[in-house]
């Protein structure tokens, strides 16, 4: 079957570092997405990962291990406005679907 | 950019009722899809489409059909509203297959409640 896991809430301080993992199983794999979302808004893309390794883009990170089917969201210097679900979403092989996690809660406090 | 517009942000529709969400998106994307998005069940796949006149059932296609006339708009049909079928609607387009690497691009959702 197809499943990603990923914690349902977090919590952090302004300024810090927060890490979402998400973990999945799924019979194929194209690539792993993060999206953002905000409260009754749309998911936004934040970034995208196909081979292993880490790809930084501004305060945004993330990372991928295909043989331990992982990923991370690293945020750094976290601000108010980072309060948001992060959705981690795997592309199956053979067509564009992407299956979603159930979001990861972010709240940030000062 | 891209833009994917759908057409309510809010509906309110009574059991029975057939009900029509639409969805635009003006950037000649080959992909659309629609999902719901209900508190712990995240996003699931309701129906997709790869092109015109095609369709393909997602997971939880049941109660749904779903329209694609023109490249660039894509309706979801609920043929008889039922209470259950309250939720967030998200529909979403993509480039085709090959350019994928970007994922989807999400209209601002319809907040659909079925009394």
């Amino acid at each position: 079957g197809q499943n990603i896991d990923q914690p349902t809430e977090m919590t952090a301080t302004e300024g810090a570092i927060v890490q979402i993992n998400c973990t999945y199983q799924t019979s194929g794999f194209n690539g792993l997405f993060w999206y953002q979302q905000h409260a009754g808004e749309a998911p936004t893309f934040l970034s995208y990962n196909v081979l292993d390794g880490l790809e930084e883009k501004g305060r945004f990170s993330s990372f991928l291990s295909r043989s331990k089917g992982y990923s991370y969201l690293l945020l750094k210097e976290l601000q108010m406005k980072d309060s948001a679900s992060y959705l981690c979403a795997v592309r199956d092989t053979g067509d564009d679907k992407l299956i979603f996690g159930t979001g990861t809660r972010l709240q940030v406090f000062p | 950019d891209v833009k994917v517009t759908q057409s309510s942000r809010y509906l309110v529709k009574r059991t029975g009722e057939k009900v029509f969400l639409e969805c635009v998106q003006d950037m000649d994307h080959e992909n659309m899809f629609w999902y719901r998005q209900d508190p712990g069940l995240g996003l699931r796949l309701i129906y997709f489409s790869y092109d015109v006149k095609m369709k393909e059932k997602g997971d939880i296609p049941e109660g749904y059909s779903v329209s694609r006339e023109k490249k660039e708009r894509f309706s979801l049909i609920l043929e008889s509203a039922s209470t259950n079928q309250t939720s967030m609607y998200l529909c979403a387009s993509s480039l085709s297959r090959e350019q994928g690497t970007y994922g989807y691009t999400f209209g601002s959702g319809t907040r659909l409640t079925v009394v």
